[in-house]
């Protein structure tokens, strides 16, 4: 079984640029994450999907900070103007469902951005 | 207030000991999921162990065990007989029901190395 694909791995971009990562969750998974994490902490957060819907955007930083998951599969985050402090290793992830007590959650391998 | 506390930033162990990386937690719900992460250098995160709080029994997966003390709100994992390449960062993290979607909050992580 596939897992979780992510691309770019890496991305190094000056600020005030734009940038967009993307997430091929595994298949079937219905829903799915984008964690943000900051050197030395752990993930957090930023939007989770539902199918195709929004289910905690409340971390998203809107202003600069969006996501779509258009057909309910793959994602794209996008980052519009990047500053220095987004900096940091995005973490997509997906699971089965919603269901509390489900603990697969499957992790890509991450994009890490600097931006200088 | 941190949701999840793992007091150690980094911990040595040599090859063959066991260890016990620390985990505190804060939660006003009866009912959530502990969960034990670990994330090497190439930085994908593996999941290790899921502990549900009406779980009666301590978790264990191989040489991983979860020490879970409800009253103390502690869930402390085990790793027994280290081995080198058990040499990672490893988070701690906990979801609630009553957060709007079923995302993990994690700690700030351990760091664990493990010499010859």
């Amino acid at each position: 079984e596939a897992g979780v694909a992510q691309s770019p791995r890496y991305k190094i971009i000056e600020k005030r640029q734009s940038v967009a990562f993307w997430c091929n969750p595994i298949s079937g998974h219905a829903t799915l994450y984008w964690y943000q994490q900051i050197l030395g902490q752990g993930p957090k957060l930023l939007i989770q999907f539902q199918n195709n819907g929004v289910v905690d955007d409340s971390q998203l930083p809107k202003d600069r900070f969006s996501a779509e998951r258009l057909k309910g599969v793959d994602s794209t985050l996008k980052i519009q103007p990047a500053k220095l402090e987004d900096s940091a290793v995005y973490l997509c992830a997906s699971s089965l469902n919603l269901q509390l007590n489900s603990y697969e959650q499957y992790f890509g391998p991450g994009t890490r951005l600097t931006v200088t | 207030a941190q949701k999840i506390t793992q007091t150690q930033p980094g911990m040595f162990v040599q090859e063959k000991e066991a260890v016990t990386l620390d985990c505190t937690y804060d939660t006003s719900d009866q009912s959530y999921g502990l969960f034990w992460y670990k994330q090497p250098s190439s930085g994908e995160m593996i999941f290790l162990i899921y502990q549900g709080s009406y779980d009666e029994q301590n978790a264990t997966e191989g040489r991983y065990s979860l020490n879970f003390q409800k009253a103390r709100k502690s869930a402390n994992l085990v790793i027994s007989a280290s081995q080198l390449g058990d040499s990672a960062m490893y988070f701690c993290a906990m979801r609630e029901p009553n957060q709007a979607g079923t995302a993990l909050i994690f700690g700030k992580g351990t760091t664990l190395s493990v010499s010859s």
